[in-house]
């Protein structure tokens, strides 16, 4: 079945360090791929997204580039801050279902 | 620009009770997706509906139910609400199908958290 694997958290950094968050998955066909940011007591909202492989998804300078090879999909940041201290979801839409998968979610900490 | 709308933000009920919670989705969304998310937990994927018909299901309890009305709002009603179904329910819609960068996302509401005592 279709799933996503990502690094357990919680990872805490300090200001300006660099980010990666590592994303698998598993999926039949070419899925379309997601991260999801959710601070405390709100939804999730969307950071970035690709939707074939080898596109890059970037948006508030986090970064990640679909990778069917290794079927990845890995966020990065070059150097984060305090306020992108929240929970980052990995997540999938395999390719003709309207089902989107999920994974159990990072922790990212940053301190000043 | 319009959200997803979810009410209510909170609701507190006793065990073996019911409780409905209510999703607006985006003016034009065509599909709109129930999620439950345990606290520390990834969101779990309930159940969706495309153009008003179940499209998809997901580990939604026998409880459990939904529906997709005429405009296009959607209520998870939850029937004998035991300690477990305490959680946060989350709505979402999306345009499937749709080309523009913004369409074929999910966008979620704020949540609706509710406690069963």
């Amino acid at each position: 079945g279709n799933s996503v694997t990502q690094m357990e958290g919680p990872v805490t950094l300090s200001e300006e360090a660099f980010l990666t968050i590592n994303c698998t998955y598993t999926a039949t066909g070419y899925p379309s791929l997601f991260w999801y940011v959710q601070y405390p007591g709100e939804g999730l909202q969307l950071l970035l997204k690709a939707t074939k492989a080898d596109d890059k998804g970037s948006n508030k300078g986090f970064e990640a580039t679909y990778r069917k090879e290794t079927t990845s999909f890995h966020l990065e940041k070059g150097s984060v801050q305090v306020s992108d201290s929240a929970v980052y979801f990995c997540a999938l839409r395999a390719s003709g279902t309207y089902k989107y998968i999920f994974g159990t979610g990072t922790r990212l900490k940053v301190l000043a | 620009a319009a959200g997803v709308i979810q009410s209510p933000r909170h609701l507190i009920k006793e065990k073996r009770e019911t409780a409905t919670l209510k999703c607006y989705p985006i003016p034009r969304h065509d599909t709109v997706y129930w999620y439950q998310q345990g606290p520390g937990q990834d969101p779990q994927f309930l159940i969706s509906f495309y153009e008003k018909m179940q499209s998809d299901k997901g580990s939604i309890p026998d409880r459990f139910s939904a529906q997709q009305f005429s405009d296009y709002h959607s209520e998870l009603n939850m029937s004998s609400l035991e300690l477990g179904d305490s959680a946060l329910y989350f709505c979402a819609s999306s345009l499937v199908g749709g080309y523009p960068s913004g369409a074929n996302v999910l966008t979620f509401g704020a949540g609706s958290r509710l406690t069963v005592l």
